[in-house]
């Protein structure tokens, strides 16, 4: 089975803080993607990369970046936490010809104070 | 705009009871169609894709439906089960390959004993 693994389940930063949240897949999918899901707004795209050290700005890239060093780990980072980044976190990863969000992980759950 | 609407928000049954669920859409062109369930603070997890020449596609007690002509799903559960409670989420393509994908916001249900 596909295995997207996120480092945490849950996760509580202060404000102005530095946070990376690390994703790891083992199916050697070229796609990984970073997603944010919101009640009522549905996941919506934050980043994606295609290949290591390659990356694409999704819908809502401001606030947020990411690094690909490692074709099979994907981190995102958030510069300075803002309570609006007070989100569920989910990253999910592809080959190709399966599109977006083929396997996702179980989610991070991020609470900014 | 590019849109993916799903019917009802939330929804209540009891447990062997069928239901269906709705999800209409505007995206064009259009690729394929995915069904996610997603369980409580938990990743959505794929049930079923269809792409725009397939009508029907069923993955054991969940059967997915296409009319692209109408630009319609609907994904029906049969005999429910407690551990059919989640969320249900809609994502269409727009084209092949591509990692822009629009999520509906999902259905919500729960199964009752």
């Amino acid at each position: 089975d596909v295995k997207v693994t996120q480092s945490s389940r849950y996760l509580v930063k202060r404000t102005g803080e530095k946070v990376f949240l690390e994703c790891v897949q083992d199916m050697d999918h070229e796609n990984m993607f970073w997603y944010r899901q919101d009640p009522g707004l549905g996941l919506r795209l934050i980043y994606f990369s295609y290949d290591v050290k390659m990356k694409e700005k999704g819908d809502i890239p401001e606030g947020y970046s990411v690094s690909r060093e490692k074709k099979e780990r994907f981190s995102l980072i958030l510069e300075s936490a803002s309570t609006n980044q007070t989100s569920m976190y989910l990253c999910a990863s592809s080959s190709p010809g399966q599109g977006t969000g083929a396997f996702f992980g179980q989610g991070t759950r991020l609470t900014v104070v | 705009k590019n849109q993916v609407e799903q019917s009802p928000q939330s929804l209540i049954i009891l447990e062997g009871k069928n239901c269906t669920l709705q999800c209409n859409y505007t995206v064009s062109p259009f690729s394929n169609l995915r069904w996610y369930k997603q369980d409580t603070g938990r990743g959505p997890v794929s049930l079923t894709i269809m792409t725009f020449s397939e009508n029907t596609k069923s993955n054991g007690r969940y059967t997915a439906t296409l009319d692209a002509d109408t630009k319609q799903s609907s994904l029906h559960i049969t005999a429910s089960q407690l551990s059919d409670s989640a969320s249900y989420i809609c994502v269409v393509s727009k084209t092949p390959g591509t990692y822009k994908y629009i999520f509906g916001t999902g259905t919500r249900l729960k199964v009752l004993a």
